[in-house]
């Protein structure tokens, strides 16, 4: 496996269910992050981690859940969930530094759709 | 969050035509980066610019900075359909988070 890999790619719950995310990169970097990408809307930064810290979260609502175990997994965990929260749900990675120009290797998404 | 409008924000064109995509902010940026989406997978980074009036080419396409680091361009010369995509633009901004703020996006798609 190479890059960012997420699991599942398409995820279908009812608003009661507890699911998780989950994301793995291979590329040695030490920051990962989790976006949101809806319809007719920019991508939404949700939370980061730098080093295995939280460093950014975004005012998400508490029904999301980040979880950063080592610097190579991130999980997003989901629990009584809205169906205006259905979307694509990006994971990315860099390799973060004073320098700035932070470039961020995506994985291919999860697809959520809530019921 | 600093906004980043893009436009236009659907373009649909012929094989063979040219075009350009906007992306403009009231706020300046360090860097900017510009992004293709294709249907199914996530963003892939196709450029990184950071000097204010920087042109930057890639093949058929050529990306700008602006001088007052706040907007961009990308001008695709001649598209061909695997041009076709979301295109987005991303500003890093210049607190020490370093984080990016996505532009609204513009999504292309070249008529064979």
């Amino acid at each position: 496996e190479t890059g960012v890999t997420q699991t599942p790619r398409h995820l279908v719950m009812g608003m009661t269910n507890k699911k998780s995310l989950k994301c793995e990169q291979h590329l040695g970097h030490n920051a990962m992050y989790w976006y949101k990408q809806s319809a007719k809307k920019p991508l939404e930064l949700m939370f980061v981690y730098n080093f295995k810290e939280q460093t950014e979260n975004n005012s998400v609502p508490s029904r999301f859940s980040p979880e950063c175990p080592n610097s190579s997994h991130l999980f997003l965990h989901l629990h009584t969930l809205q169906p205006e929260d259905s979307a694509l749900y990006l994971c990315a990675s860099s390799q973060a530094g004073p320098s700035g120009a932070n470039v961020l290797t995506f994985g291919a998404g999860s697809r959520l759709t809530v019921l | 969050t600093q906004l980043l409008e893009q436009s236009p924000q659907f373009l649909s064109i012929q094989e063979g035509e040219n075009l350009t995509v906007y992306c403009n902010s009231s706020s300046v940026f360090s860097s900017l980066q510009w992004y293709r989406q294709e249907p199914g997978e996530g963003p892939v980074l196709l450029v990184t610019v950071v000097t204010g009036g920087e042109v930057k080419k890639l093949k058929r396409l050529t990306f700008q900075f602006g001088d007052a680091r706040k907007d961009s361009s990308l001008h695709i010369t001649a598209a061909q359909p695997g041009d076709t995509g979301l295109y987005l633009c991303a500003g890093v901004d210049r607190t020490g988070a370093n984080n990016l703020f996505f532009g609204t996006g513009t999504r292309l798609t070249v008529i064979p």
